[in-house]
């Protein structure tokens, strides 16, 4: 079945850093991949997508590339501030009809100043 | 505004005694589902339904069952809650099922089951 695979944290950085958060997955076919994040005493918000591979999907300062050919959605961003602590969802979800999303297990991020 | 409300945001109950989540979309989406988060295992999806009376199992349906009658209400039901039910909620919304859509969350409901 499809999964997600993400790094574990607490990433833990300094204010202008640069960030880096890796994701694989496992499917079939040609999904779509998200990644969700969640600031503390929320709901997930979507943060960016890619449908197809090599888009490039852009929110926030934050980017993600679908490389099918290593089956990887690695978010990065140059340079990130304490308001982007948070916990961070990769996820996909299948383009075989309707299907589920199927997520990582979420990486947290501290900034601190 | 656009959102997805649930009520309760916190509930302390005790094995055995059913509940009822609700959740409800002010954004005409044909779509809903229930996840339940846990540390370590992430988000994992409870039920979902795809449109008015039609529902479906997700990964993690036993304990659980839900309802659609209506296109913006989905509640969630325990009918005998146990404790390892007791998890944070979150119902999601969207457009429709298909895969390039993507889900609108609410805030989440803490559930503690003693």
């Amino acid at each position: 079945g499809d999964s997600v695979t993400q790094m574990e944290g607490p990433v833990t950085l300094s204010e202008e850093a640069f960030l880096t958060i890796n994701c694989t997955y496992t499917a079939t076919g040609y999904p779509s991949l998200f990644w969700y994040v969640q600031y503390p005493g929320e709901g997930l918000q979507l943060l960016l997508k890619a449908t197809k591979a090599d888009d490039k999907g852009s929110n926030k300062g934050f980017e993600a590339t679908y490389r099918k050919e290593t089956t990887s959605f690695h978010l990065e961003k140059g340079s990130v501030q304490v308001s982007d602590s948070a916990v961070y969802f990769c996820a996909l979800r299948s383009n075989s009809g309707y299907s589920t999303l199927t997520f990582g297990k979420g990486t947290m991020l501290l900034v601190s100043p | 505004e656009a959102q997805v409300t649930q009520n309760p945001r916190y509930l302390i109950t005790v094995t055995g005694k059913k509940l009822t989540v609700t959740c409800s979309q002010n954004m005409n989406h044909e779509y809903m589902s229930w996840y339940r988060q846990d540390p370590g295992l992430g988000l994992r999806q409870i039920y979902y339904s795809m449109n008015v009376e039609v529902t479906d199992k997700g990964d993690v349906p036993e304990g659980y069952k839900v309802s659609r009658k209506e296109k913006r209400n989905f509640p969630l039901i325990l009918e005998s809650p146990s404790p390892n039910q007791t998890s944070l909620y979150f119902c999601a919304s969207s457009s429709d099922g298909s895969f390039s859509y993507e889900q609108y969350f609410g805030p989440g409901t803490r559930l503690t089951v003693t």
